[in-house]
């Protein structure tokens, strides 16, 4: 099956400070890229939903300045988290799909801020 | 109104048992539909898709019905590696919008 990767898996970082998690499809072309952040005992909830060359687009509640994404590639997306707070900790998780209906998920990210 | 809705359980069962969760959907122009699940800490994984006419893998079914606006997935025979947590998956917009289920937590105990 297609393979998604994240990096890092796991993240500390200092409140005031960035943190740039990477989403790369291994296998295959992903048409859109999908950013999720979860909270323990939540579902995901859908961030912003990213194509390759052009804006993300933003759920509503979701700080575009905050939360910058950049999709460069067919392959690679970007989520950095700018200006850390302790409540932006989270399991972020990104998906890509390649125009068919299923999402193939990276194994997530942990991000802790102190 | 959320998009999707679960009951968040947990569902406890034993080994043997049969279980089956519902989820339902606000937005009846939702075109797809799908089960996830999801392990502790882990990344969620697609189950399978839910067709109008139903359909069955191995011990799993999946039902739709439109008219009521709500998805079912049915466990047989559990087993102790279904303990998970399960995801109602909705989808709109020609698969650029993926709206999830606050999930059910599914135990099953020897």
């Amino acid at each position: 099956g297609a393979v998604v990767s994240q990096h890092p898996s796991r993240v500390i970082c200092k409140s005031g400070t960035s943190v740039k998690i990477e989403c790369r499809s291994l296998d295959f072309q992903a048409t859109t890229m999908f950013w999720y952040r979860q909270f323990p005992k939540q579902s995901l909830m859908l961030m912003a939903t990213s194509n390759e060359g052009s804006k993300a687009t933003y759920e509503q509640g979701v700080e575009k300045d905050k939360f910058l994404i950049n999709h460069a590639s067919l392959t690679l997306s970007t989520l950095t988290v700018t200006s850390a707070h302790p409540e932006d900790s989270s399991f972020y998780i990104c998906s890509a799909t390649d125009g068919s209906y299923e999402q193939y998920f990276g194994p997530g990210t942990r991000l802790t801020v102190t | 109104r959320k998009e999707v809705e679960q009951d968040p359980g947990p569902f406890n069962v034993p080994e043997g048992a049969t279980v089956a969760f519902n989820c339902t959907y606000s937005n009846s122009a939702s075109q797809s539909f799908f089960w996830y699940r999801q392990d502790c800490r882990k990344e969620p994984k697609l189950l399978m898709s839910v067709y109008s006419s139903g359909n069955e893998d191995g011990r799993f079914t999946a039902q739709l019905n439109r008219a009521s606006q709500y998805i079912s997935l049915l466990i047989r025979d559990s087993k102790l590696s279904d303990s998970a947590t399960y995801l109602c998956v909705v989808n709109k917009d020609n698969f650029n919008k993926f709206y999830f289920g606050s999930g059910t937590k599914l135990n099953v105990k020897p």
